[in-house]
């Protein structure tokens, strides 16, 4: 039972490169969702799923895309890199649905550089 | 949407002490509130909630208060040890509307021993 994974871990770019971050649980989780993490903001949401079939955007959707590949996968694509986009990104997957979302189980965590 | 906001960013306690963190939300629809504690080159996880059903909660040395009137919520640490140094993330989310956690910005406790 692996919980989160995603990949890579680390992740250099160059400006305007394209790459996708993906994540799986094995947790039978209906929700998951992209964080970004930034010193001294706190966790950010990029987008999520609240469940397979739908994604909404979050607080800070301009320059990424998602996609719900099924109920495990949710993956974050950055179609042209920019040095803004230099963070640490988190998957996470949880239970709720129409109800409070519940717990957070994070991945481990992605670190992009974008030169 | 919502907006989370914490105090203080930095705290350092000596060993033994209480540590005592704040936040405040603006969406008086949130009715779940969370803390995460994250380690240095770790991932947050999930060390106490509360539903807005309830004023307060505990668990050992930790406990969460609520003041649903005023729209802020604390996390209390008792007795702090050097192992409760990390930084901790309150959250907020409802029901309705956008169902994600909407987090604060972060607060890093040190624990001196």
């Amino acid at each position: 039972n692996a919980g989160v994974t995603q990949t890579p871990k680390f992740q250099v770019l160059k400006t305007g490169q394209s790459m996708t971050l993906q994540c799986a649980q094995d947790m039978n989780h209906n929700s998951m969702y992209w964080y970004r993490q930034d010193p001294g903001m706190g966790l950010r949401l990029i987008y999520y799923s609240a469940s397979e079939g739908t994604t909404d955007k979050g607080e800070v959707p301009n320059g990424y895309n998602v996609s719900r590949l099924n109920k495990r996968e949710f993956s974050l694509r950055l179609e042209s890199a920019a040095p803004s986009q230099t963070s640490v990104y988190f998957c996470a997957s949880s239970f709720g649905t129409r109800g409070n979302t519940g717990e957070l189980f994070f991945g481990e965590g992605s670190r992009l550089t974008v030169l | 949407g919502e907006n989370v906001e914490q105090h203080p960013s930095t705290l350092s306690v000596q060993e033994g002490d209480s540590a005592v963190i704040k936040c405040t939300y603006s969406d008086s629809a949130s009715n779940y509130f969370p803390w995460y504690k994250q380690e240095l080159g770790k991932r947050p996880q999930l060390i106490i909630d509360i539903r807005s059903n309830v004023g307060e909660k505990k668990d050992q040395r930790i406990a969460v208060t609520l003041n649903k009137t005023a729209k802020h919520f604390s996390l209390h640490i008792t007795e702090t040890q050097p192992e409760d140094s990390a930084v901790y993330f309150c959250a907020a989310s409802s029901d309705t509307g956008r169902r994600a956690l909407t987090f604060g910005s972060g607060t890093r406790l040190q624990v001196q021993p």
